[in-house]
């Protein structure tokens, strides 16, 4: 069965720089979740989207900012770059909709170093 | 959303059950108890949710009070590869725009001994 789909796998930059991070959703999911998790810490949430629309907005920094496009894909922009957000950051995706166990399907992780 | 609380860290032997309880004291009328498994480096993989008495699928159980202040998760006979942290989680779930986000609280981190 397809999963949720994360890129790149290790991404590493240096500080002040930008980064982008790319998930894609399990099909037909309409939901989709980005997590933060940082060394030896519990993941995090940052912020979800619903049928491409902000749903809720979690300790996500300001220089971070997130969108869901048309076909359902989404990405984390991540600018001005701080030691303290290496990190791996999940992208999760649900179905909603009535029923069933509200499940999040996580993806592999994207692992960031700053340096 | 309800905090909960669970052991920092547990160890078991091969082939024995392993129960790790949590407690979340402040659990609302509509929210639902889930529980999360994750590997070193990977995303965290549900295991099972239940809102009272128990619930049992393929993998785990998960036993309920009646005043539901608490949660056990059971893991029959566990082996080593279900060493692991543990996440125990409360919240509602949403049918109408979206599913809340998770709230992970500090886990249990279970070692599964040969």
């Amino acid at each position: 069965a397809a999963g949720v789909i994360q890129s790149p796998r290790h991404l590493i930059k240096e500080k002040r720089e930008t980064a982008t991070l790319k998930c894609y959703p399990i099909p037909r999911h309409d939901t989709v979740y980005w997590y933060q998790q940082g060394p030896g810490q519990d993941p995090q949430f940052l912020i979800s989207f619903y049928e491409k629309m902000q749903s809720d907005k979690g300790s996500i920094p300001d220089r971070f900012s997130a969108q869901q496009f048309s076909d359902y894909h989404s990405e984390l922009n991540m600018s001005s770059l701080e030691l303290g957000d290496s990190a791996l950051y999940f992208c999760a995706s649900s179905l909603s909709g009535g029923g069933g166990d509200n499940e999040q399907f996580f993806g592999p992780g994207t692992r960031l170093t700053v340096l | 959303l309800a905090k909960t609380t669970q052991p920092i860290s547990m160890d078991s032997y091969e082939g024995q059950e392993v129960n790790i309880t949590c407690s979340h004291n402040n659990i609302a009328t509509n929210d639902y108890i889930t529980w999360y498994q994750q590997f070193p480096s990977q995303g965290p993989r549900f295991i099972i949710q239940g809102y009272k008495t128990k619930v049992t699928n393929e993998v785990a159980s998960l036993f309920i009070p009646a005043d539901r202040k608490s949660s056990t998760l059971s893991l029959p006979r566990v082996s080593l590869s279900d060493t692991a942290v543990y996440y125990c989680l409360v919240g509602a779930i949403l049918y109408d725009f979206g599913n809340e986000k998770l709230t992970f609280g500090t886990g249990t981190r279970l070692t599964i001994i040969p």
